[in-house]
C-alpha cells in the first residue's frame, strides 16, 4: 500500500514534553498539509507544504508548534512544551498537481496530553 | 472567512433506509466541494467530489449534486447498510494566498442498524 502514512498512530505524553510527529506522504505529491481534528469536530487546517517550501500556517500554529518538511518528502510536526488543549488527532493529507485536487489523509496520530 | 454547515447527528437508521445528509456553504469564489468518511478506527477517505456548478459526484451508491443557486451539497443514499455506519463530513476546498485548503463541517455520525 502506497498511501499517506503517519508514525506513531498513538501518543501519551504529560504537560510539558515536548513531541514529534512524522508523515510520509505518497511519494509523487509535491503538496502536503497538516490538520488537527478535536473531538466532535471536523478537521482544522494547521499548515502546508510545497516541495519543501512552508507557504501558509494557520493561526492555530501557536508558536509552540513547528513543522518541516526538509527535502520535499516526508515531514514532522513537532509540538513543544504541551499543553492539555493540544490533546487531537494529528491528520497529514498529501496531494499534486492544481487545486480542487483530492487530499488523500493518513490514519492520524492520536495525541493525549495528560 | 469561507464555512460549511452540515447536520450533526448523530443518526440512527435502519438497514435499507434513505439516508440525507444536508450541507450548505458559503465561500466568496467557486470552491470544489466534497464529502469525506471516516469509519471506525480509521483515517479520512475521499467519498465523492463535486468541482463546478451542476456536477454529481457519485460512488458507492451515495450521490450529491453540486447547487450553486441554494450552496448546498447534500449527500444521499436510498438505501443504508450495515457496513455504511460512519462519521460523514463535508468539505470545501479553496485556494488563498497561493495555497489550497479544505475547510469541514463538524461532521455526522451515522449509525445503521441490521
Amino acid at each position: 500500500d502506497t498511501g499517506v502514512s503517519q508514525d506513531p498512530r498513538h501518543k501519551i505524553t504529560k504537560r510539558g514534553q515536548n513531541v514529534t510527529f512524522r508523515c510520509d506522504p505518497i511519494s509523487e505529491h509535491n503538496r502536503l498539509y497538516w490538520y488537527r481534528q478535536t473531538l466532535g469536530q471536523g478537521p482544522e487546517f494547521l499548515t502546508y507544504f510545497q516541495n519543501e517550501a512552508q507557504l501558509e500556517k494557520s493561526r492555530l500554529l501557536s508558536d509552540r508548534f513547528s513543522a518541516e518538511r526538509p527535502k520535499g518528502s516526508f515531514s514532522t510536526l513537532e509540538i513543544q512544551r504541551t499543553e492539555q488543549g493540544d490533546s487531537a488527532m494529528y491528520l497529514c493529507a498529501s496531494n499534486g498537481k492544481g487545486p480542487g485536487e483530492t487530499q488523500y489523509f493518513g490514519p492520524g496520530t492520536r495525541l493525549l496530553v495528560l | 472567512g469561507d464555512s460549511v454547515t452540515q447536520m450533526e447527528g448523530p443518526v440512527t437508521l435502519s438497514e435499507e433506509a434513505f439516508l440525507t445528509i444536508n450541507c450548505t456553504y458559503t465561500a466568496t469564489g467557486y470552491p470544489s466541494l466534497f464529502w469525506y468518511v471516516q469509519y471506525p478506527g480509521e483515517g479520512l477517505q475521499l467519498l465523492l467530489k463535486a468541482t463546478k456548478a451542476d456536477d454529481k459526484g457519485s460512488n458507492k451508491g451515495f450521490e450529491a449534486t453540486y447547487r450553486k443557486e441554494t450552496t448546498s451539497f447534500h449527500l444521499e443514499k436510498g438505501s443504508v447498510q450495515v457496513s455504511d455506519s460512519a462519521v460523514y463530513f463535508c468539505a470545501l476546498s479553496y485556494v488563498q494566498g497561493g495555497s489550497e485548503k479544505l475547510v469541514f463541517g463538524k461532521g455526522m455520525k451515522l449509525t445503521v442498524n441490521p
